[in-house]
């Protein structure tokens, strides 16, 4: 999972508070993407940024939060907005150029329960 | 608009025997091309990746995937499988006209069992 840490592995939360994801890189790369995986429908875009106090939404990004403060870092914040919170969350990073031509780096993953 | 479809939820192979996961694409401009690897409860591992050039591309784990224009499609091959290859596998394509960058969008993804 080279280089990228999320914690923690597993969370739980009670349904209506908000909780926040922590993913960090250290691979120095410049964009760094959140994404959400449900069973069968693979992974759908949250929130990516490009560079520092930069984010874009991406295809779901309702009920969702994030901040970008400092290069090798991009928490997410699912707030109790967030229909059905439940899902594994992944961080990826990229060393990315306006071609796009690199591949992403993924993180192992924050499997989020909401109850 | 750019979109990539994996028509196969499943693909059972032995041992030994060559493996085809199947993935095509559509985006309006050249797409670039990326395979992606995904073992239990992991995150994603990059494969190979097509920018452009040689429409045969090698990548990790003696994988290699072939880039069709006509037919738009990248299959992820492999000659003989391994039981240590079963995973689920994403093919991703990025449209080179779309100007957010980092916006490469999934396929759903395809379970590879391979049986000793």
């Amino acid at each position: 999972d080279g280089g990228i840490t999320q914690s923690p592995k597993y969370l739980f939360r009670k349904e209506g508070q908000n909780v926040t994801l922590s993913c960090e890189q250290n691979l120095n790369h410049d964009a760094m993407y959140w994404y959400r995986q449900d069973p069968g429908q693979g992974l759908r875009l949250i929130y990516y940024s490009q560079i520092v106090n930069d984010f874009q939404k991406g295809d779901i990004a309702e009920g969702y939060s994030v901040s970008r403060e400092k290069k090798e870092s991009f928490p997410l914040t699912v707030t109790s907005a967030q229909k059905n919170p439940t899902a594994f969350y992944l961080c990826a990073s990229s060393s990315e150029d306006r071609a796009g031509l690199y591949e992403q780096y993924f993180g192992p993953g924050t499997r989020l329960t909401v109850t | 608009a750019q979109s990539v479809a994996q028509p196969e939820d499943q693909v059972n192979v032995a041992e030994g025997n060559p493996l085809t996961v199947k993935c095509t694409y559509s985006v309006s401009g050249n797409p670039y091309l990326f395979w992606y690897v995904q073992y239990p409860n992991r995150g994603l591992q990059f494969l190979l990746k097509y920018i452009t050039g040689d429409n045969l591309v090698k990548g990790s784990y003696g994988f290699e995937a072939e880039f069709n224009k006509s037919q738009t499609s990248f299959h992820l091959k492999k000659p003989s499988a391994l039981v240590s290859d079963s995973a689920l596998y994403f093919c991703a394509v990025r449209d080179m006209w779309n100007t957010n960058a980092g916006k490469s969008t999934f396929g759903d993804g395809t379970t590879l069992t391979v049986k000793p």
